[in-house]
């Protein structure tokens, strides 16, 4: 079974500080490691995503480190604000004729206190 | 430019009916995924439709089944139906293309009550 494990499950940071979550990964195969964010009563929405030839990709407040020898890869929010209170999820794809099947992390729930 | 689109928002079955979910990709979109959200999980992948096939799926059972439209549009039909179906049940679409098919895009969801 693939498996993408995701931790802490929950996460308090104050207004400007930075947030980390951390992903773990077991199939090599995987080529593609998105990060989604999801508020309450909607659809995951894409943040950021990284293949594993870069090991860090930011985009604004955010940057995914990935470290392919350890099969591991972290969502970084600086500057943490109380918008960013929300459910984040790892994710990781391994692209083939076959499909594109996501299998996500448990998901942590993110509070941002002001 | 419409995202993707879920309907019904919600809907409440009891034990042994079958439902239909339906889904519209984004346009220029021509690969549809289901997946499964339980409360407080992440989200399973069901399968994903593409020219019309099911080209992948994930660990369900028959009783789920699915269909894609010329239009790229999508159901996904639940017979049988258990209490542990109940969850969010989420439509992603992506372009064309090996490399484009890994970003999806998810609509907001149906969220199914089995009572």
């Amino acid at each position: 079974q693939q498996q993408v494990k995701q931790s802490p499950q929950s996460l308090i940071v104050q207004k400007g500080g930075i947030s980390i979550i951390n992903c773990a990964y077991e199939n090599t195969a995987f080529d593609y490691f998105p990060w989604y964010q999801q508020f309450p009563g909607k659809g995951p929405a894409l943040l950021i995503a990284i293949r594993p030839d870069v090991s860090e990709k930011k985009e604004g407040r955010f940057t995914i480190s990935f470290n392919k020898s350890a099969k591991q890869f972290s969502l970084h929010i600086m500057d943490s604000q109380p918008g960013d209170s929300a459910t984040y999820f790892c994710a990781a794809s391994r692209g083939n004729n076959a499909g594109n099947m996501l299998t996500f992390g448990g998901g942590t729930r993110l509070m941002v206190k002001p | 430019d419409a995202g993707v689109t879920q309907s019904p928002t919600h809907l409440i079955k009891t034990r042994g009916q079958q439902v239909t979910l339906r889904c519209s990709p984004k346009s220029g979109h021509d690969t549809v995924s289901w997946y499964q959200q339980a409360l407080g999980q992440g989200p399973q992948f069901i399968f994903q439709y593409y020219e019309e096939e099911e080209r992948q799926r994930g660990n369900f059972p028959d009783r789920f089944s699915g269909h894609q439209f010329p239009n790229y549009s999508s159901e996904l039909n639940v017979n049988a139906l258990l209490l542990g179906d109940s969850a969010l049940y989420l439509c992603a679409s992506s372009k064309p293309g090996q490399l484009a098919k890994n970003i999806q895009y998810f609509g907001a969801g149906t969220r199914l009550s089995v009572l």
